[in-house]
């Protein structure tokens, strides 16, 4: 069964600053990874994604994530975070069978940027 | 319109009402989903249609359910909720192999 974890719930952070996002999976098989982002009142919104191929992965908003098959791990950075990338970030593992794809989230973390 | 639409956005309802949350999306896809997302828990997939035919149920309480008319086409149709119900309810697409596609959700508050 896939499950993911995130580690720590909320993360604040400078205006300008770096931004990591942690979050560690685990799978039975060749994961594919998502990350999404929730802007207040809002729904998810894909950020970007990993299936096969590269590892270093580039999403929108200037966000890239890094599978490490070895560290089970496919954490979030941006070099520099804006006021508006406050919002809450969810990383997801996905099942897939002839039935179709079955996210399961973690546990989310919210960002708040500083000024 | 485009995307994964949700009516309505908020929904205020007593604990012996009857209502019904709708979504629709526009791309085209094959697959569509329910989660519910309670504060301070992970999302939880409740539904998944595939073609129309219901294929998971997540030991969801049957005063929750769910239909699929058409591929375009979501409910959830609520009936003697709790208090402990209220939350954002989202919907999603996707293609059957595809990346999901979430609407605004729909934040249900039962009194």
């Amino acid at each position: 069964a896939q499950s993911v974890t995130q580690l720590g719930s909320h993360v604040s952070v400078s205006e300008g600053a770096l931004v990591l996002l942690r979050c560690n999976y685990s799978s039975s098989v060749p994961p594919y990874l998502f990350w999404y982002v929730q802007y207040p009142n809002q729904g998810l919104q894909l950020l970007l994604k990993y299936t096969t191929g590269a590892t270093l992965v580039k999403g929108i908003n200037g966000f890239e994530a890094e599978f490490k098959k070895s560290e089970t791990s496919f954490h979030l950075t941006k070099p520099s975070a804006h006021m508006s990338d406050a919002a809450e970030y969810f990383c997801a593992v996905i099942r897939s069978d002839a039935a179709g794809n079955k996210l399961t989230f973690g546990g989310g973390t919210r960002v708040l940027v500083k000024p | 319109e485009t995307g994964v639409t949700q009516t309505p956005r908020h929904l205020v309802m007593g604990m012996t009402n009857k209502k019904s949350l709708k979504c629709e999306q526009h791309l085209g896809h094959n697959a569509m989903y329910w989660y519910k997302q309670s504060a301070k828990k992970p999302l939880e997939l409740m539904f998944v249609y595939s073609l129309e035919e219901r294929v998971e149920n997540n030991s969801v309480p049957s005063r929750f359910s769910p239909e699929c008319p058409n591929s375009s086409h979501l409910f959830l149709h609520l009936h003697t909720l709790q208090p402990e119900d209220s939350a954002l309810y989202l919907c999603a697409s996707s293609h059957v192999t595809g990346e999901l596609f979430f609407g605004e959700g729909s934040r249900l508050t039962v009194l």
